[in-house]
């Protein structure tokens, strides 16, 4: 089936320091996600990336969704503590099909 | 933004019994919702699609008849697990469609299962 890799798998990083991840792909998707989530909870949604080479801001946050489908970064500026959590990916094919989710990124903030 | 509850947030049941897990759309109308198993620091995985008033569509290797799915309404879908054993503890998160957001998905607060 569909996979993405997502990377890094963990990263530690100094409170106001800038943050990039991303995902690639085998395949094309015509939508990418954005999610984050916190221990024992949901997974809450960030960005949502509709077109090939768009560029999306959320607060402190950018996504863009590759020119080629296939992959798609996240970045998160001048992070603070409660950035700390599980960051994943996700690709949609079409309308309702099932998301494709990377694996996940932890990221650790020290303040 | 688009609100899914889901109930309970947490369940403790004996091994053999069996549980109900309901996943709820708030303020939208979702005529499909999926549902996903997490185990500890993994990413989430797809165990079936649920379509309002059809069957639902399981993945390869997801049991149909221990994982009951159901979905009456276009606010409600349920998971049971029948027969529980130690195995199915996990967690048990749920996302619902919503077309009048350009498909974006939102994702229940999940449930996490005990089975002992």
């Amino acid at each position: 089936g569909q996979q993405l890799n997502q990377s890094p798998q963990s990263m530690f990083i100094q409170e106001g320091e800038d943050v990039s991840m991303n995902c690639t792909s085998s395949s094309i998707f015509n939508t990418w996600l954005w999610y984050k989530q916190d221990p024992g909870e949901g997974p809450v949604l960030l960005i949502a990336l509709y077109k090939a080479g768009e560029l999306t801001s959320n607060g402190r946050l950018t996504a863009q969704f590759g020119i080629t489908r296939k992959d798609s970064f996240l970045n998160i500026s001048a992070s603070i503590p409660s950035d700390v959590g599980i960051y994943f990916c996700a690709g949609l094919v079409s309308g309702n099909t099932p998301l494709v989710f990377g694996k996940g990124t932890r990221l650790s903030v020290i303040a | 933004g688009a609100v899914v509850s889901q109930h309970p947030s947490r369940v403790i049941c004996k091994s053999g019994t069996s549980v109900k897990i309901e996943c709820r759309s708030l303020d939208f109308q979702a005529t499909t919702m999926f549902w996903y198993r997490q185990f500890p620091k993994q990413s989430l995985m797809l165990m079936a699609t649920s379509n309002e008033g059809s069957k639902a569509t399981y993945e390869q290797g997801v049991e149909k008849d221990k994982f009951l799915i159901n979905h009456a309404s276009l606010t409600l879908s349920t998971l049971t697990v029948t027969s529980a054993h130690p195995e199915d503890s996990s967690f048990y998160i749920c996302s619902a469609l919503s077309r009048a957001r350009s498909y974006e998905q939102y994702f229940g607060p999940g449930t996490r299962l005990t089975v002992t």
